[in-house]
């Protein structure tokens, strides 16, 4: 079935240091790749999205790269702070999908001091 | 400029009841989706309404259905609650349908007993 997957359930990590959270995804044809951060009692945020015919794209603080040969979407994260301290999602959007998110399960990042 | 809103925050209701959750847009957009997120799991898709009709709907079974009014609001009715309907519930909304773009709110907590 349609599945975006996650490597790792929570990830520690000390402040200051570089984060990389992994996304495993099965649907080679989908068009945009889409990280999401969701803090405590809110709703998921936008990142970072990707699309599938690139392998690499930055924004502030972060980067998302992507390995279609092995179907792999990672998130990295430059010196970590505590605010970063969230679950983030990935989620890949087939457009032959009827417009929707296929999200993965979710990492649990936490910074500590 | 005011996000996407939900309401209510939290709902609680007896297995069998109804239960009905509200959703307002962002001003402009005219497309809105449902989502369920129960706990420890990823976001699932439930239904997506653009311009008042409903455009795609996901593995939910029928008691899950919703509207979308001329205004671009959209209500979610879960009917016939059953204790596995307990999750938080995230409405999105995009100009047009471009979800990748898509704003999400804080949801409504509903939990079923």
């Amino acid at each position: 079935g349609e599945s975006v997957g996650l490597h790792l359930p929570t990830l520690s990590v000390q402040e200051g240091d570089n984060s990389i959270i992994n996304c495993a995804y099965s649907n080679s044809a989908s068009d945009y790749f889409i990280w999401y951060k969701q803090e405590s009692g809110k709703g998921p945020q936008f990142i970072i999205d990707i699309r599938s015919n690139m392998d690499k794209r930055q924004g502030q603080r972060v980067t998302v790269l992507l390995n279609k040969t092995v179907k792999h979407l990672s998130l990295q994260i430059a010196a970590t702070q505590p605010g970063d301290s969230a679950v983030y999602f990935c989620a890949e959007i087939f457009s032959g999908g009827y417009n929707k998110l296929i999200f993965g399960a979710g990492t649990r990042l936490a910074v500590h001091p | 400029e005011a996000g996407v809103t939900q309401s209510p925050t939290h709902l609680i209701k007896t297995r069998g009841q109804q239960a009905t959750l509200r959703c307002s847009p962002i001003s402009g957009h005219t497309s809105v989706y449902w989502y369920q997120q129960a706990l420890g799991l990823g976001l699932q898709f439930l239904l997506w309404y653009d311009e008042g009709e409903e455009r795609n709907r996901g593995n939910f079974p029928p008691r899950f259905s919703g509207r979308q009014f001329p205004n671009y609001s959209s209500e979610l009715n879960v009917n016939a609650l059953e204790l596995e309907d307990s999750a938080l519930y995230l409405c999105a909304s995009s100009l047009g349908d471009r979800v990748r773009l898509a704003f999400f709110g804080q949801g409504t907590r509903l939990t079923v007993v």
